[in-house]
């Protein structure tokens, strides 16, 4: 069974540039989840989708972030303008909802270099 | 608060046992995870453990859970090179909820 699959892989922009990013979750998995991971840190939640609606945005930064999910299944996360502070991993994650511990598996992760 | 807090490094010799620590705050959460990443990866995720439990083992890899201390530990047996890499614990509140990750213990197992 394939895993998470998001693209593309690295991305170098400069400042004030739009930017997007793609994931495509593990087939049957309803929620979709956005994280993004400075340097150093541990991942940060940006939005959670259950099947195609938004449940949790609030640490999303909606002046600059978008995201949507058609049809419930891929999602883009786009910024547009990109600032430097937005250098960082987006990491998309999905899960299943109804099992005794929706397990979130990760994606390989979009490295964003904003100059 | 949300903190998940993590000791930032730690080095063995091969074959030695690892044991990294978390410590977390709220006391309301159910599931606590293990992830792995590697450099230039995603996370892996290793093992988790329900809150109503105190140990869980899975091959070399031992989850102890003390919820009175609001302690997580992550004992990796027979340590390899292999093993090298960014270990992060984290907790989740509700089913579906997001994930609050510490800062990840940066692991390096030396030969």
């Amino acid at each position: 069974e394939a895993g998470v699959v998001q693209s593309p892989r690295y991305k170098i922009i400069e400042k004030k540039q739009p930017v997007a990013f793609w994931c495509n979750p593990i087939s049957g998995h309803n929620t979709l989840y956005w994280y993004r991971q400075n340097l150093g840190q541990g991942p940060e939640l940006l939005i959670r989708y259950e099947n195609e609606e938004a449940v949790d945005d609030s640490q999303l930064p909606k002046d600059r972030f978008s995201a949507e999910r058609l049809k419930g299944v891929d999602s883009t996360l786009k910024i547009q303008p990109a600032e430097l502070g937005d250098s960082a991993v987006y990491l998309c994650a999905s899960s299943q909802s109804g099992t005794a511990q929706e397990t979130q598996y990760f994606g390989p992760g979009t490295r964003l270099l904003v100059l | 608060g949300e903190d998940v807090e993590q000791s930032l490094f730690l080095s063995v010799r091969e074959g030695d046992s690892s044991v990294i620590n978390c410590t977390y705050t709220d006391s309301s959460s159910t599931y606590l995870y293990w992830y792995k990443q590697e450099p230039g990866a995603g996370l892996q995720l290793l093992t988790y453990i329900f809150s109503n439990m105190d140990m869980k083992q899975d091959q070399r890899l031992t989850v102890l859970l003390n919820k009175k201390d609001k302690h997580l530990s992550l004992r990796i047996a027979d340590t390899q090179t292999g093993d090298s890499a960014i270990y992060f614990c984290a907790e989740i509140r509700w089913q579906g909820g997001k994930l609050i990750f510490g800062q990840g213990t940066e692991l390096s197992v030396k030969p």
